[in-house]
């Protein structure tokens, strides 16, 4: 099964920007994958904010976007606020019969 | 509004068997898949599989293959998922979530598994 990576940890401070990046084992990311990012918050249930690499939901805040960039998936946030802080897990599709795999995910620390 | 709305917390003995219901509502459940997935305490994602409600087909994570299977009953807009021949680490919450955008969670099903 393919290994799905990122950055186990990041800070950014309140206004800042930070990418966060997702990487596979098979080699580059693509579109092919259709890489979402989830949000979530301690307690909470996991909230999507991006899917096919680059797509938003309705109640996903302008400041997040996402992209490919250098063969790896990657969550920019630009502007972050306090409530941002969060754990965020990338996840990637593998073959045609599109079974998926989490990324480790990413402590997002404002400060 | 898209909802989707789990069964309770379950409490397992090592061996046994658990099944986890997820209810759909405000949308034509036949029309997108429904993936499982699990997170144990402090830990991460781990995706279990998905069933496409229209058809009964599934596909599994490898790690499951053996143990889990997912059903679905449509007259009820209910997906299920059973894990069988329960450990000690199975202990986590259990989501389902709705394809093609994950726009939709269940809000979690706590499984503990506990001698």
């Amino acid at each position: 099964q393919a290994v799905v990576t990122q950055e186990p940890s990041l800070t950014v401070s309140p206004g800042g920007t930070v990418t966060l990046t997702c990487g596979s084992s098979t080699g580059a990311v693509t579109s092919g994958h259709y890489p979402y990012w989830f949000q979530q918050k301690p307690g909470q249930a996991p909230r999507t904010l991006i899917y096919d690499t680059s797509n938003k939901h309705s109640w996903t805040p302008a400041r997040f976007s996402g992209s490919l960039l250098g063969g790896k998936a990657a969550l920019t946030l630009a502007g972050a606020q306090p409530e941002d802080e969060a754990d965020y897990y990338c996840f990637l599709s593998y073959s045609g019969a599109r079974p998926w795999v989490f990324g480790g995910g990413t402590k997002l620390t404002v400060l | 509004q898209v909802q989707l709305v789990q069964s309770g917390t379950e409490v397992k003995k090592p061996g046994a068997s658990v099944k986890v219901s997820c209810k759909a509502s405000g949308y034509t459940f036949t029309g997108y898949y429904m993936h499982w997935v699990r997170q144990a305490p402090g830990q991460g994602l781990e995706w279990m599989g998905w069933i496409n409600p229209n058809s009964g087909d599934t596909n599994y994570a490898q790690k499951f293959q053996g143990r889990v299977t997912m059903t679905r009953d449509t007259s009820i807009s209910t997906a299920y998922m059973e894990l069988s021949t329960l450990r000690s680490d199975d202990t986590a919450v259990y989501y389902c979530a709705r394809d093609r955008g994950w726009s939709s969670w269940g809000q979690g099903t706590l499984v503990t598994v506990s001698s």
